[in-house]
């Protein structure tokens, strides 16, 4: 059965800095991928996915994640944090032949330092 | 607008009364979905219809009921609710399965004492 890890409910950066927030997928057929953002008191919205075309995906504010096969991987990354960037992600897989079922990580809460 | 719109958005109910979450989105999507939303656990899905008078199991479907009679409904059914209920629950909808975005609705937070 297709799962989702996250590595760290809770990252921390300073503004400026580097991104990087992990996702580990398994899959036994090629999945559909997906990245969401959550702001505090709200849903969840589309930030990126991966439908096997390119396999790094550039996606809003400036994010993009990079489609790894060979180490099951999506990681998110953002050259350069905003304060705006604070919230919850959200990595998500489908599964099945008809990928109609989609299991989601455990998320990650990005904080920004000034 | 296009959106995902869910009924009502707090909710504090009693164990054992029946109560109804309702779904509606006005982008004639085919594919609706339920989730359920706690701390470290991420969302949850708990069923979800690819069309219309079709619906199937997610992951944690024990002690809930969905019925798609028309394509923009997709309620929500606690039978008989129970405190390990109490959540953050959150209806999506897209235009299909697999590949295709999912857009949520603001969520319902449900206490049941």
């Amino acid at each position: 059965a297709q799962s989702v890890t996250q590595l760290g409910s809770h990252v921390s950066v300073s503004e400026g800095a580097l991104v990087l927030l992990r996702c580990n997928y398994s899959s036994s057929v090629p999945p559909y991928l997906f990245w969401y953002v959550q702001y505090p008191n709200q849903g969840l919205q589309l930030l990126l996915k991966y439908t096997s075309a390119a396999t790094l995906v550039k996606g809003i504010n400036g994010f993009e994640a990079e489609f790894k096969k060979s180490e099951t991987s999506f990681h998110l990354t953002k050259p350069s944090a905003h304060m705006s960037d604070a919230a919850e992600y959200f990595c998500a897989v489908t599964q099945g032949s008809s990928a109609s079922k989609i299991i989601f990580g455990s998320g990650t809460r990005l904080s920004i330092r000034p | 607008e296009a959106q995902v719109t869910q009924n009502p958005r707090y909710l504090i109910t009693v164990t054992g009364k029946k109560l109804t979450v309702t779904c509606s989105q006005n982008m004639n999507h085919e594919y609706m979905s339920w989730y359920r939303q706690d701390p470290g656990l991420g969302l949850r899905q708990i069923y979800y219809s690819m069309n219309v008078e079709v619906t199937d199991k997610g992951d944690v479907p024990e002690g809930y009921k969905v019925s798609r009679k028309e394509k923009r409904n997709f309620p929500l059914i606690l039978e008989s609710p129970s405190p390990n209920q109490t959540s953050l629950y959150f209806c999506a909808s897209s235009l299909a399965g697999g590949p295709y975005e999912q857009y949520f609705g603001p969520g319902t937070r449900l206490t049941v004492t």
